[in-house]
């Protein structure tokens, strides 16, 4: 059974730091991985989807890698802003099904 | 478009009372998913139909639980009789089908408190 860990559980950087929210799943038989942003009280954003076969994604001033291998996934925010607070969420999809497994997430607080 | 719309927002009942929520996958869309998430268990897959057919319902706590897809703009999720532990926020998604394996996209949640 997939299990997808999440370190650290929360974290807390003054604005303008850059910074990395780890992945790890046990199951390296992946069709992709994805990260979420949830706000309190709120739905789920998609920030960025990493086919099996990639092994990083951009979008702006957030960059996930995938290392399929051994089982890790980093998202790395540049130059961190109050308004990135949030949890992240990482999960995945297994070969043959289609529902995401997630991790528990790590709570962001970017301090002004 | 919309996006995936669930209804109500926010639903309080008592213990026992049967509770539907309402999910509008966004236009197009192939697969339709249920997730819950709680403090204890964080998000998990309940349900998932494909083309409005069930495929997946290993999620399904027990049989007080039960999904439907009458059609392709619209599915429910139903709890008969509900219980305090059935507090949740309960969120829909959808995603197109295809190879590779498209983006989910999440509706706002249903928060249920079952007193």
């Amino acid at each position: 059974k997939q299990e997808v860990t999440q370190i650290p559980a929360a974290l807390s950087v003054p604005e303008g730091e850059n910074l990395v929210l780890n992945c790890s799943f046990t199951d390296s038989a992946i069709y992709n991985l994805q990260w979420f942003r949830q706000d309190p009280g709120k739905g789920l954003t998609s920030l960025l989807l990493i086919q099996s076969s990639q092994r990083e994604q951009t979008s702006g001033r957030l960059n996930a890698s995938l290392d399929k291998s051994s089982g890790r996934s980093t998202l790395y925010i540049a130059a961190s802003q109050p308004g990135d607070s949030a949890t992240y969420l990482c999960a995945v999809i297994n070969t043959g099904r289609r529902a995401l497994t997630f991790g528990s997430g790590t709570r962001l607080q970017v301090q002004p | 478009d919309a996006g995936v719309i669930q209804s109500p927002r926010h639903e309080v009942t008592e213990m026992g009372q049967e509770v539907t929520l309402r999910c509008k996958p966004i236009s197009g869309h192939d697969y339709l998913f249920w997730y819950r998430q709680t403090m204890m268990r964080g998000l998990e897959l309940l349900i998932y139909f494909n083309n409005n057919v069930p495929i997946d319902d290993s999620g399904m706590p027990e049989d007080r639980f039960s999904a439907k897809m009458p059609n392709a703009s619209f599915s429910t999720l139903k709890i008969q009789p509900s219980e305090p532990r059935d507090s949740a926020v309960y969120f829909c998604a959808s995603s197109l089908g295809g190879n590779p394996v498209d983006t989910q996209y999440f509706g706002p949640g249903t928060r249920l408190t079952v007193l």
